[in-house]
């Protein structure tokens, strides 16, 4: 069975600090991984996602997550925090088959303090 | 640009109750899912389908039924509530050329509470 671990409930970061959203998988074979972001009473948006290739991922709004297979992480990072980034981070995982559906961590608030 | 739309937004309901969610995409998608969201415990998957006339069982299918007659719409259905079905319903959906590499396009959810 797949799952994702997200293993902070809350990330506190100061604006303009480097921020660090933690996230490790579990997967049968090659996975597929994503971030999404959720901001208040709104729907889930897709952030990047990791297929192949270079394990630096970038992604919208200047985030990028790094893919380390032998971790089996998929930290999502950015270099300056942004009040606006404040929302719930959910990091997602699906195997290369494709036979199962995209499984989802449990989601991490970032606030992001002016 | 609608995207998925999902409806109602917020509904309020007795236990035993039945009731339907509707959601609709107008992105041509083959792949379209039921998700919950409950606090401290992410999005689990109901039901998913991938494509018209198909549908199948996901993470927690029980107390759910789900159909998918024509490929734009995917409905999902209680068919006597119960106050554990309180939760944030997301509808989303997928390319099936996207392959498993594809992300998912979501609606913006459907509060429902069961008394």
């Amino acid at each position: 069975a797949q799952s994702v671990a997200q293993p902070e409930d809350q990330v506190n970061v100061a604006e303009g600090n480097p921020l660090t959203v933690k996230c490790t998988y579990s997967v049968s074979g090659n996975p597929y991984l994503f971030w999404y972001v959720q901001y208040p009473n709104r729907g889930l948006q897709f952030l990047l996602k990791y297929i192949t290739g270079d394990n630096l991922v970038k992604g919208s709004y200047g985030f990028e997550a790094e893919f380390n297979k032998s971790q089996t992480s998929f930290h999502l990072k950015k270099p300056s925090a942004l009040v606006s980034d404040s929302a719930l981070y959910f990091c997602a995982v699906r195997d290369s088959t494709g036979r199962r559906a995209l499984t989802f961590g449990s989601g991490t608030r970032l606030q992001v303090q002016p | 640009n609608a995207g998925v739309t999902q409806t109602p937004k917020f509904r309020v309901l007795k236990t035993g109750q039945s009731m339907t969610l509707l959601c609709a995409q107008d992105m041509n998608h083959e792949y379209m899912y039921w998700y919950r969201q409950d606090p401290g415990m992410g999005l689990r998957l109901i039901h998913y389908s991938v494509g018209e006339g198909t549908t199948a069982k996901g993470e927690v299918p029980d107390g759910y039924n789900v159909s998918r007659l024509k490929k734009q719409n995917f409905l999902l259905g209680l068919e006597s509530a119960a106050p554990s079905q309180t939760s944030v319903y997301f509808c989303a959906s997928s390319y099936l050329a996207g392959g498993p590499s594809g992300e998912l396009f979501f609606g913006e959810g459907s509060r429902l509470t069961v008394l």
